[in-house]
């Protein structure tokens, strides 16, 4: 049972460049997130997933996009990497219902955009 | 909106010591609340949650009480040992959100 798994761990990417950062549950839960960490900042949801099929803004959702590929995949994808989306991304997954339900996080992937 | 705020760190302390760290929350509606750790390098993790007033969460020697009066949820440990050394945050959820207090590192020394 793996839990959360994301890929790449690290990534280093030029301004404009793009790139997908990957997620993976293997607990058949229903709702699933994507966070960014930044120093002294804790975790601010960029968007999340409640179901298959649906996805939704979070906190801070401008120069991202999202894609629920199935009930245990959801990807995170940087268009055109600016220095500000430096950050370490995680990846959680929970349960839904009247809660209150854990979340489950990824190891986290730190990226780097010079 | 809905806010949570923990004690800037890092807080250090000398093994076998007392442990507080302190959360506020916003008391908008009914939440739940949380403490979650992170240990180098990892993701997050569970520590204790509580899900009503005078609630007491508590795992591995930690605790932390649902205060509404004092909209409170500090953590506590009555003995630290250097492997609790990690990065500590409170959570404020409500239905399948969590809401993040800043995060407070903690360091123990031998």
């Amino acid at each position: 049972n793996a839990g959360v798994t994301q890929t790449p761990k690290f990534q280093v990417l030029k301004t404009g460049q793009s790139m997908t950062l990957q997620c993976a549950q293997d607990m058949n839960h229903n709702s699933m997130y994507w966070y960014r960490q930044d120093p002294g900042m804790g975790l601010r949801l960029i968007y999340y997933s409640a179901s298959e099929g649906t996805t939704d803004k979070g906190e801070v959702p401008n120069g991202y996009n999202v894609s629920r590929l199935n009930k245990r995949e959801f990807s995170l994808r940087l268009e055109s990497a600016a220095p500000s989306q430096t950050s370490v991304y995680f990846c959680a997954s929970s349960e839904v219902g009247p809660g209150p339900y854990e979340q489950y996080f990824g190891p986290g992937t730190r990226l780097t955009v010079t | 909106g809905d806010s949570v705020t923990q004690m800037e760190g890092p807080v250090t302390l000398s093994e076998e010591a007392f442990l507080t760290i302190n959360c506020t929350y916003t008391a908008t509606g009914y939440p739940s609340l949380f403490w979650y750790v992170q240990y180098p390098g990892e993701g997050l993790q569970l520590l204790l949650k509580a899900t009503k007033a005078d609630d007491k969460g508590s795992n591995k020697g930690f605790e932390a009480t649902y205060r509404k009066e004092t909209t409170s949820f500090h953590l506590e440990k009555g003995s630290v040992q250097v492997s609790d050394s990690a990065v500590y945050f409170c959570a404020r959820g409500a239905g399948n959100m969590l809401t993040f207090g800043g995060g407070t590192r903690l360091m123990v020394k031998p």
